[in-house]
C-alpha cells in the first residue's frame, strides 16, 4: 500500500530561521508528491509537487522540497521562516491505482513560526 | 472567481436528519472528490468520480452518497446522520493523470447534535 509520513506532529522555529518539515514515503514504482498547507479554517492549498526531474522542487511562498530517493524522502524547506508561515502543512502521495489517482494524505505537521 | 466552492461552509443538525453539501468547480476538470478531515485533522478520501466511475472508499458508511448532475458538480449526501460523521468535508477536484495537483474548496464544517 501507498503511504507518506510526516514523523513530526508540530516543528517550532524562529522567524528568519530555515525550516524543515520532514516527510517519508513509501510507493511501489515512481512516486508523485505533493505538499499542501492548510490555514486556520481554511481549505488546502497547493504548494508543489514531485512528479520527475530535478530533485529540487520549488513552489509557492518561497516553499521548496527536496527529493531524496535513496532515503525515500520529500522534506519541505524554506530559508527564512515568517510568523505567517504557521499553519498546519500536509504531504501526499498520488494513489496509482485506478485511473482517479487521488491523494493520500500525511497526518499533517504544525509549523509554529515566533517573532 | 472562486475555483472550488462548497455550501454551506456551517453546518449543524440533529441526529438522524438528512442533509446535503453541495460542491462545484469552475475550473473545468474531469475529476472530483469528497474528503473527510477528522477532529485529528487526519484527511481521508471519501469518494473520487469523474465521468466515468465513481469510486468508493469502502470504510464509508452507504449513509453516505455523492451524487453529480454534471461534470462541474459533485454533492454529498448524507442519510440518518449520527454523532461521529461531525467533521470537516472537502471537496476537490482535478484533471485526470497523476501529475495533476488537486484544488480543494473551503470545507464544510458538519457538527451533528
Amino acid at each position: 500500500a501507498q503511504s507518506v509520513a510526516q514523523p513530526e506532529d508540530q516543528v517550532n522555529v524562529a522567524e528568519g530561521n530555515p525550516l524543515t518539515v520532514k516527510c517519508t514515503y513509501s510507493v511501489s514504482g515512481n512516486p508523485y508528491l505533493f505538499w499542501y498547507v492548510q490555514y486556520p479554517n481554511r481549505g488546502l492549498q497547493f504548494l508543489l509537487k514531485y512528479i520527475t526531474g530535478d530533485n529540487l522542487v520549488k513552489g509557492s511562498y518561497g516553499f521548496e522540497a527536496e527529493f531524496n530517493k535513496s532515503q525515500t524522502s520529500f522534506h519541505l524547506k524554506k530559508p527564512s521562516a515568517l510568523v505567517s508561515d504557521s499553519a498546519l502543512y500536509f504531504c501526499a502521495v498520488r494513489d496509482r491505482r485506478g485511473s482517479q489517482g487521488n491523494l493520500i494524505f500525511g497526518k499533517g505537521t504544525k509549523l509554529s513560526v515566533k517573532p | 472567481d472562486t475555483a472550488v466552492s462548497q455550501t454551506p461552509k456551517y453546518l449543524v443538525t440533529q441526529m438522524g436528519n438528512d442533509k446535503s453539501i453541495k460542491c462545484e468547480q469552475n475550473l473545468g476538470h474531469d475529476t472530483m472528490y469528497w474528503y473527510k478531515q477528522d477532529s485529528k485533522k487526519f484527511l481521508k478520501i471519501m469518494f473520487s468520480y469523474n465521468n466515468k466511475e465513481l469510486i468508493i472508499n469502502e470504510t464509508v458508511p452507504n449513509r453516505f452518497s455523492p451524487k453529480s448532475p454534471d461534470k462541474a458538480h459533485l454533492n454529498l449526501h448524507i442519510n440518518s446522520l449520527e454523532l461521529g460523521d461531525s467533521a470537516v468535508y472537502f471537496c476537490a477536484s482535478t484533471s485526470t493523470g497523476r501529475r495533476t495537483e488537486a484544488f480543494f474548496g473551503q470545507g464544510t464544517r458538519l457538527t451533528v447534535v
